[in-house]
């Protein structure tokens, strides 16, 4: 089993529309969790990160963490097509990030 | 603020040849990485500097050394490239302490033929 999983995608979704990107993780001992935006040909850029249970708001962007049962969401709110990118979810090990594989979200017009 | 800074963008390089990649941060960080991100694999760990003078092994470490040359600058060498190093490598940087956000350079996009 990896150790943190997310679905490759893509994930289509309508301009104007919410868009929901999942991520497990297998360490319970985690304590920090993470989510970075990754456009083609750049460099992760860290949107948000959450340590405690529930949900945490910045902007169009919520991120939900539920550690009973080791998932992490991100909600990204009236999505647009500068959103279309990969996502990456990471998890804190020790004094290390772990990364999931990305998920591929397509905002349509 | 520059943030985290990588030289140079692009490589080729023949099979054999050896390569230093460096990577500079002006954030005070004391924690630095190397990763290499290859299609469907993710971003996975080489070598990280948890504070200056210190080193320690990452997920696919075979093949590479680090030094950390101070506080600032972590390099990255492959002493004889191999086609399986083609790869973007990134460096990143975080504060001190377990679990905190890294910040990522621009990366290098090297190709062994």
């Amino acid at each position: 089993q990896k150790e943190v999983e997310q679905n490759s995608g893509p994930l289509s979704v309508p301009e104007g529309a919410i868009a929901s990107l999942n991520c497990t993780y297998s360490d319970r001992g985690s304590q920090s969790f993470f989510w970075y935006r990754q456009y083609s040909g750049k460099s992760p850029e860290l949107i948000m990160f959450i340590y405690s249970n529930g949900d945490k708001e910045d902007g169009r962007f919520t991120a939900q963490l539920n550690k009973a049962s080791q998932y992490v969401s991100l909600l990204i709110r009236d999505s647009q097509p500068s959103d279309s990118a990969t996502y990456l979810c990471a998890v804190s090990v020790t004094n290390k990030l772990i990364f999931g594989t990305g998920t591929l979200l397509a905002v349509q017009p | 603020n520059a943030g985290v800074t990588q030289t140079p963008k692009f490589q080729v390089l023949k099979t054999g040849q050896s390569m230093t990649l460096q990577c500079a941060q002006d954030m005070n960080h004391n924690s630095m990485y190397w990763y290499r991100q290859d299609p469907g694999m993710g971003l996975r760990l080489i070598y990280y500097s948890a504070s200056e003078g210190t080193t320690d092994k990452g997920e696919v470490p075979n093949g590479y050394n680090v030094s950390r040359l101070n506080k600032r600058e972590f390099s990255l060498r492959l002493e004889s490239a191999a086609p399986s190093q083609t790869s973007v490598y990134f460096c990143a940087s975080s504060a001190t302490g377990s679990g905190r956000e890294q910040y990522f350079g621009p990366g290098t996009r090297l190709t062994v033929t």
